[in-house]
């Protein structure tokens, strides 16, 4: 199986900070690689897929890159809403091998 | 708007069974690729099951592989999750997703609610 490592896994940031995480594979993934963001209590919503698209609706301060084992998430200017923990996810070409990092709590500073 | 809306949780014994449901709204049900993710206390988020449009190819995490089958009802509208011989480690919010593909990448982008499993005695 592929495994998903996030770093860190909690991370303190203040109201208009940049900040940026990252998800590292244990094998190269190309770009299937997705991110979400989960509030507590609530489920998960998408961020981001395969690597950089922007799913509809989400405000144009999240974006990602990467490709191959190194991926990341940036919040180009932090919002009150955007504390949260945030996940990636693979699908290396199979909806059968779909696994998720462990996560990055964004915490309030 | 799509709605996907578990039910059928709470609490049960190890070795007992449960089966949850998950009606979808607000799409085709039909067209797409259906999958259960599950989430333990405090924990993160852990595939479990995927369910093709036919139910032509079905697919479980190695987890539960033999306790529990997918199903769906497309005449329904309905995602089904049978889960037996549950054990304590079952123990997890269980979401019913939509899954979506792009460019060859696999993602969920509708989630419902979820629904609490506790397995104790």
């Amino acid at each position: 199986d592929i495994q998903m490592t996030q770093s860190p896994s909690s991370l303190s940031a203040s109201v208009g900070d940049r900040v940026t995480m990252t998800c590292r594979a244990s094998q190269s993934i190309s770009t299937f690689l997705n991110w979400y963001q989960q509030k507590t209590g609530k489920a998960p919503k998408l961020l981001i897929y395969a690597a950089s698209s922007l799913q509809s609706g989400v405000p144009s301060r999240f974006s990602g890159s990467g490709s191959g084992t190194d991926f990341t998430l940036t919040i180009s200017s932090l919002q009150p809403e955007d504390f949260a923990t945030y996940y990636c996810q693979q699908s290396y070409s199979t909806p059968q091998a779909i696994t998720f990092g462990q996560g990055t709590r964004l915490e309030i500073k | 708007e799509v709605q996907l809306v578990e039910s059928g949780g709470g609490l049960v014994q190890p070795g007992g069974s449960l089966r949850l449901s998950c009606p979808a709204s607000g799409f085709t049900f039909s067209d797409y690729n259906m999958n259960w993710v599950r989430q333990a206390p405090g924990k993160g988020l852990e595939w479990v099951s995927y369910i093709s449009t036919s139910s032509a190819t079905i697919h479980y995490a190695d987890s539960v592989k033999g306790r529990f089958a997918i199903s769906r009802d497309n005449a329904k509208n309905s995602l089904y999750l049978q889960m037996n011989s549950l054990r304590a480690e079952d123990t997890a919010v269980y979401y019913c997703a939509r899954l979506r593909s792009f460019g060859g990448s696999y993602f969920f982008d509708y989630w419902g609610q979820g629904i609490l499993v506790a397995v104790s005695s």
